[in-house]
C-alpha cells in the first residue's frame, strides 16, 4: 500500500512535444505529491508539487494535473526542450508525514 | 528554493575504513534529514531519518552499526560508513526538509570501496 507505481520508464519525445509521466498510488492517507528531476551524477530538484485541495497546478512548462478518486497524479512537459532530458521521479507523503515515497523513475530523452 | 550541500561529492577509499559524508542545510534550519542509497538506474532507496538531537529511524534492512547517523545542529548531519566493503560502493543522497514539509536534497556522494 506505499507503493507509488510510475510509468513509463523511459520516454522519447520530439523537441517542442509534450511529454506526460504518469502515478498511481494506493494510500489515501497520501497529501503531498511532489515531482524530483535527476541529472546524471546528481541529486534530485524539486520541480513542482500539489496537494490534494487542487486537481491541477502549473509551474512554467510545468504541470501536475491530479485525479483524487482516480488516485492518480501526472507531470506535463510543454514545449519539451533538450535540456529538459532527465530521469524524473514521482513521490508522495502523508499528511504530517515527511517521509517520501518514490517511484520507480522515467527516464526522459528529448530528441531534436 | 532552499540550498542543500553535501560534503565530498566523491570519496574512493580501501576496505575496511570508514568514510565520512557531511550534509548541510545553506539557507534554512532542517529539524529532519533523510539519508538516501541510489543504485545505477535506480530510484532513491530511504536508508533513515535523522532528527536533530535525537537517534535516527532506519528503515527495515538497513544496519544501524554499519551507517552511523549524527544530526548534532539544525543545519549538520553526518553519515558514516563503517568499516566500508566494496558492496557499499554507492551513491548517497540526503535531503533536508524545511518547515513547510518539502525536501530539498543535496549533489549527492560517490562512493568507491576498492
Amino acid at each position: 500500500q506505499q507503493q507509488v507505481k510510475q510509468s513509463p520508464q523511459s520516454l522519447i519525445v520530439q523537441k517542442g512535444g509534450i511529454s506526460i509521466i504518469n502515478c498511481a498510488y494506493e494510500n489515501t492517507a497520501f497529501d503531498y505529491f511532489p515531482w524530483y528531476q535527476q541529472f546524471p551524477g546528481k541529486g534530485p530538484a524539486l520541480l513542482i508539487a500539489i496537494r490534494p485541495d487542487v486537481s491541477e497546478k502549473k509551474e512554467g512548462r510545468f504541470t501536475i494535473s491530479f485525479n483524487k478518486s482516480a488516485k492518480q497524479f501526472s507531470l506535463h512537459i510543454m514545449d519539451s526542450q533538450p535540456g529538459d532530458s532527465a530521469t524524473y521521479f514521482c513521490a508522495a507523503a502523508p499528511f504530517g508525514n515527511e517521509k517520501l515515497t518514490f517511484g520507480t523513475g522515467t527516464r526522459l530523452t528529448i530528441i531534436p | 528554493g532552499a540550498v542543500v550541500s553535501q560534503h565530498p561529492s566523491r570519496v574512493i577509499c580501501k576496505s575496511g575504513t570508514s568514510v565520512k559524508i557531511e550534509c548541510r542545510s545553506l539557507d534554512f534550519q532542517a529539524t529532519t534529514m533523510f539519508w538516501y542509497r541510489q543504485f545505477p538506474k535506480q530510484s532513491l532507496m530511504l536508508m533513515a531519518t535523522s532528527n536533530e538531537g535525537s537517534k535516527a529511524t532506519y528503515e527495515q534492512g538497513v544496519e544501524k552499526d554499519k551507517f552511523l547517523i549524527n544530526h548534532a545542529s539544525l543545519t549538520l548531519s553526518t553519515l558514516t560508513v563503517t568499516s566500508a566493503h566494496p558492496e557499499d560502493s554507492s551513491f548517497y543522497i540526503c535531503s533536508a526538509s524545511t518547515s513547510w514539509n518539502e525536501q530539498f536534497f543535496g549533489p549527492g556522494t560517490r562512493l568507491t570501496v576498492l
